[in-house]
């Protein structure tokens, strides 16, 4: 079974340009979590979907958004990129969202 | 605001040695998860301890929760190389593994064994 992808791996960006990231759940899963892991601190959270309904937000502004479609893969978009966005985004999926999270190996974005 | 703190942030220690890990949190919560990262690589979930007292082992590693004390330990035992990794204590106040509130992460151990 394929665990939780996503992509892309690694891009570049610069000052006030946007990105989307992409996630695929792990077949079956129907919750998607977004993470954002600054170098040398532990992940933090960004939003939780479930069922293509958003059920938590973390602390992040605005220019963070996210989706979920109804193959229960998901989208993490940002506007107006920022030389603090730079980080690693990591997915996650659950069954329901009570469940243990498996995490996916991450988006590095790098903003100049 | 829940608060996470791992200590120590930064171990090295030699193979054959124990050591214990700690996690404490200030909010109330009965599901405290541990995850392995390796460099440049993913969270990798170790051990769920969903009540007080619980005690998971997995090979040369265990992990418990103190509900009470809020807090909860990973104890390394005879350390080999393959266990060096950055490891982190997460915590999930919601009741609903990471749903509304999300997990909250402490900062993470590095740990580097040394032959």
């Amino acid at each position: 079974d394929a665990g939780v992808t996503q992509s892309p791996t690694h891009l570049i960006k610069t000052r006030g340009q946007q990105v989307t990231l992409r996630c695929s759940p792990i077949s079956g899963h129907k919750s998607v979590s977004w993470y954002q892991q600054v170098l040398g601190q532990g992940p933090q959270f960004i939003f939780q979907y479930y069922e293509k309904e958003e059920r938590g937000r973390g602390n992040f502004p605005d220019r963070f958004s996210a989706r979920q479609f109804p193959n229960y893969s998901s989208e993490l978009n940002v506007n107006a990129l920022l030389l603090g966005d730079s980080a690693l985004y990591l997915c996650a999926s659950s069954y329901s969202g009570a469940n243990v999270l498996t995490f996916g190996a991450g988006s590095r974005l790098t903003v100049l | 605001e829940l608060k996470v703190e791992q200590n120590p942030l930064f171990l090295s220690m030699q193979e054959g040695k124990n050591y214990t890990i700690y996690c404490n949190y200030s909010t109330t919560s009965d599901r405290l998860y541990w995850y392995r990262q390796d460099p440049g690589k993913s969270l990798e979930s170790l051990f769920v301890l969903l009540s007080n007292g619980a005690v998971k082992q997995e090979g040369r590693l265990m992990a418990s929760l103190d509900t009470k004390a809020r807090l909860s330990t990973l104890h390394i035992t005879a350390a080999v190389h393959d266990l060096s990794a950055t490891y982190f204590c997460a915590v999930d106040i919601g009741g609903s593994g990471g749903g509304a509130d999300g997990l909250t992460f402490g900062k993470g151990t590095h740990l580097i064994i040394q032959p």
